[in-house]
């Protein structure tokens, strides 16, 4: 089976820099995903690592070690509107389904 | 951007009815489309991989008869829940990947829908 694990809570001011971490088992690998939720909305993609390194995009980075079934979330720039869910998600099985971790809270105070 | 669609958007029933949840690729085509639970404040629970053309991957604890999957198209997939019980009661959301985007290839991003809020009474 498959299995993730990441904080359930963080806490941050604006501006400031959070570093969500997630780690995972799994027999079968594609990649690490994640996904932003605010409450009540949809997921939205943010991030996918399949090789190890640090993949950026605008104020999120996210990082993969394989040999360390490890990978995180980089916010940077903290903002109000990134209070929100962050999910990290392994890619897996036949059809690179999405297995979800239990979600990490982030929330941003002025 | 790629935008998925679900319908309803919430739905109140009875127990014992049957609801059914409809999930739609809107600009792209969808060979694979998934299912999820969440319930308040907790994780998406995979459910179920559904495929164009063919009988539905469920994931292990899910009841197939309970949770009836049709792929009938590139762009729909449909989820009905049969004799439904108010321990049926939560956020479902589909999500769909992009046909043309290949299982090892690109970022796997995985398009959601708005999810469809369920009470049974």
């Amino acid at each position: 089976g498959q299995s993730l694990e990441q904080p359930s809570e963080v806490t941050a001011v604006e501006g400031a820099i959070v570093q969500i971490n997630c780690t995972y088992q799994t027999s079968g690998f594609y990649g690490l995903s994640w996904y932003q939720q605010h409450d009540g909305g949809a997921p939205t993609f943010l991030s996918y690592n399949a090789l190890d390194g640090l993949e950026e995009t605008g104020r999120f980075s996210s990082f993969l070690s394989r040999s360390d079934s490890y990978g995180y979330l980089l916010l940077q720039e903290l903002q109000m509107k990134d209070s929100a869910s962050y999910f990290c998600a392994l890619g897996t099985g036949g059809y690179n389904k999405l297995i979800f971790g239990a979600g990490t809270r982030l929330a941003v105070h002025p | 951007g790629a935008v998925v669609s679900q319908h309803p958007s919430w739905v109140i029933c009875k127990s014992g009815t049957s609801v059914k949840i409809e999930c739609r690729s809107l600009d792209f085509q969808a060979t694979t489309m998934f299912w999820y639970r969440q319930f308040p404040k907790q994780s998406l629970m995979l459910m179920a991989t559904s495929n164009e053309g063919s009988k539905a991957t469920y994931e292990q604890g899910v009841e197939k008869d309970k949770f009836l999957i049709n792929h009938a198209s590139l762009t729909l997939s449909t989820l009905t829940v049969t004799s439904a019980h108010p321990e049926d009661s939560s956020f479902y959301i589909c999500s769909a990947r992009d046909f043309n985007a290949g299982l090892a290839g690109g970022t796997n991003e995985q398009f959601f829908g708005p999810g469809t809020r369920l009470t049974v009474l």
